[in-house]
């Protein structure tokens, strides 16, 4: 079965620089979740999309930003990156009712490991 | 303070030996949802309970959400090495927002 894609897997960037992360929802699914997780910790809800409109907002800086497309896939932009940023970022998709997976579930995909030097 | 409150937070078993993880939370529910990761990968879904005194299994995983829908528990029967990892419980605290607040993981060793 088809799972959340996100790339890139890993990412290497200097402090100050700018960072897209991408993720590809599974197909049929309309709600797409971004997440955080620092080292050894639990994940961090950052902002969620529904119907390619923001539908919630976590703790996400204001140097990040994201959308969801026309395809349903999402980006998630940083920018002016600090160290403190690197961290395990995923994505998670929800499905719709009578799709191809458990109503009202959260598929989380593999995650991008961005570092920041 | 964590909202979500796991225990134990790490735990070593003898392969075949059954354990539990418990997941509370002073708030009622929404939904509760179990995962499971490996160290720096992502989160594996392992089951979600929404109704309270709800019961799910699958293959030697079961969890339950007690009547109050505030305390979860993940039961594993006869354990074996491939059921090392991390495993977090997550919540929906609003109402089927679908934002969910994670606990702090189980990290889950099984000596052969």
């Amino acid at each position: 079965a088809a799972g959340v894609i996100q790339s890139p897997r890993h990412l290497i960037k200097e402090k100050r620089e700018t960072a897209t992360l991408k993720c590809y929802p599974i197909p049929r699914h309309d709600t797409v979740y971004w997440y955080q997780q620092g080292p050894g910790q639990d994940p961090q809800f950052l902002i969620s999309f529904y119907e390619k409109m923001q539908s919630d907002k976590g703790s996400i800086p204001d140097r990040f930003s994201a959308q969801q497309f026309s395809d349903y896939h999402s980006e998630l932009n940083m920018s002016s990156l600090e160290l403190g940023d690197s961290a395990l970022y995923f994505c998670a998709s929800k499905g719709l009712a009578g799709g191809p997976s458990v109503t009202d579930t959260q598929y989380f995909g593999p995650g991008t490991r961005l570092t920041v030097l | 303070s964590q909202e979500l409150e796991q225990s134990p937070q790490s735990l070593i078993v003898q392969e075949g030996k059954n354990l539990t993880i418990n997941c509370t939370s002073s708030k009622t529910l929404y939904g509760l949802y179990w995962y499971k990761q490996k160290y720096g990968e992502g989160l594996i879904f392992l089951m979600m309970l929404q109704k309270g005194g709800e019961e799910k299994s699958h293959e030697k995983i079961t969890a339950k959400l007690d009547e109050k829908k505030q305390q979860s528990s993940l039961h594993i029967t006869a354990s074996q090495p491939s059921h090392a990892g991390i495993y977090l419980c997550g919540a929906d605290m609003w109402g089927n927002t679908g934002k969910l607040i994670f606990g702090q993981g189980t990290t889950l060793q099984v000596k052969p």
